[in-house]
């Protein structure tokens, strides 16, 4: 598979749990992008590597949150003490260096928090 | 503020149809403007993608347009068919804010027989 991967799918967890997500770009890409889209909304803009290196946070990456790149392969998205309104699906999306390329979706990790 | 909009926000129309969706945006310094179809629970697909020069691009049924002037693009479906039926979403990219896409909010098309 050449294309984004990300898992799980669907994660359903009670509201104080700790998730984590991982994305897979695709393997000559080194920018990964994670977004989050709630329902009836596009996506919004969370966090973003170039390599292994977190160089742009949006404001809605509260301090529950925290991604990393170790490698600068795949990516982890992880939500602490998890709260209703972190429901949602969370995106990842990965583009090679040069610009004006493509970025390319996964299909995206749906999180309903109970 | 960076900001992208489209209209309308949903959208009926018969099969066999043609439809056009709009994208006004704010984004400053503007790098690129992408249009993106998204089915309902899975992750956007690329249609189009146009940089400052490009006026007009065109992926099979789909023909985007992109006037830089007055910061508004087009999505303009030929001949729609039942698997149109989905979300569109504008979508720019800005220098100044990385390389962040800034995502418009979509429109919901459905295509009915």
């Amino acid at each position: 598979d050449t294309g984004v991967s990300q898992d799980p799918r669907h994660k359903i967890t009670k509201r104080g749990q700790n998730v984590t997500f991982r994305c897979d770009p695709i393997s000559e890409h080194n920018r990964l992008y994670w977004y989050r889209q709630t329902l009836g909304q596009g996506p919004e803009f969370l966090t973003y590597f170039q390599n292994e290196a977190q160089l742009e946070k949006s404001r809605l990456l509260s301090d529950r949150f925290s991604a990393e790149r170790p490698k600068g392969s795949f990516s982890t998205l992880e939500i602490q003490r998890t709260e209703q309104g972190d429901s949602a699906m969370y995106l990842c999306a990965s583009s090679s260096p040069q610009a004006n390329t493509e970025a390319f979706f996964g299909q995206g990790t749906r999180l309903t928090v109970v | 503020k960076n900001q992208v909009e489209q209209s309308p926000q949903s959208l009926i129309i018969l099969e066999g149809k043609n439809c056009t969706l709009q994208c006004n945006y704010t984004v400053s310094p503007f790098s690129n403007l992408r249009w993106y179809k998204q089915d309902t629970g899975r992750g956007p697909v690329s249609l189009t993608i146009m940089t400052f020069s490009e006026n007009t691009k065109s992926n099979g049924r789909y023909t985007a347009t992109l006037d830089a002037d007055t910061k508004q693009s087009s999505l303009h479906i030929t001949a729609s068919q039942l698997s149109d039926s989905a979300s569109y979403i504008c979508v720019v990219s800005s220098y100044q804010a990385g390389t962040a896409l800034i995502f418009g909010k979509g429109t919901t098309l459905s295509v009915s027989s």
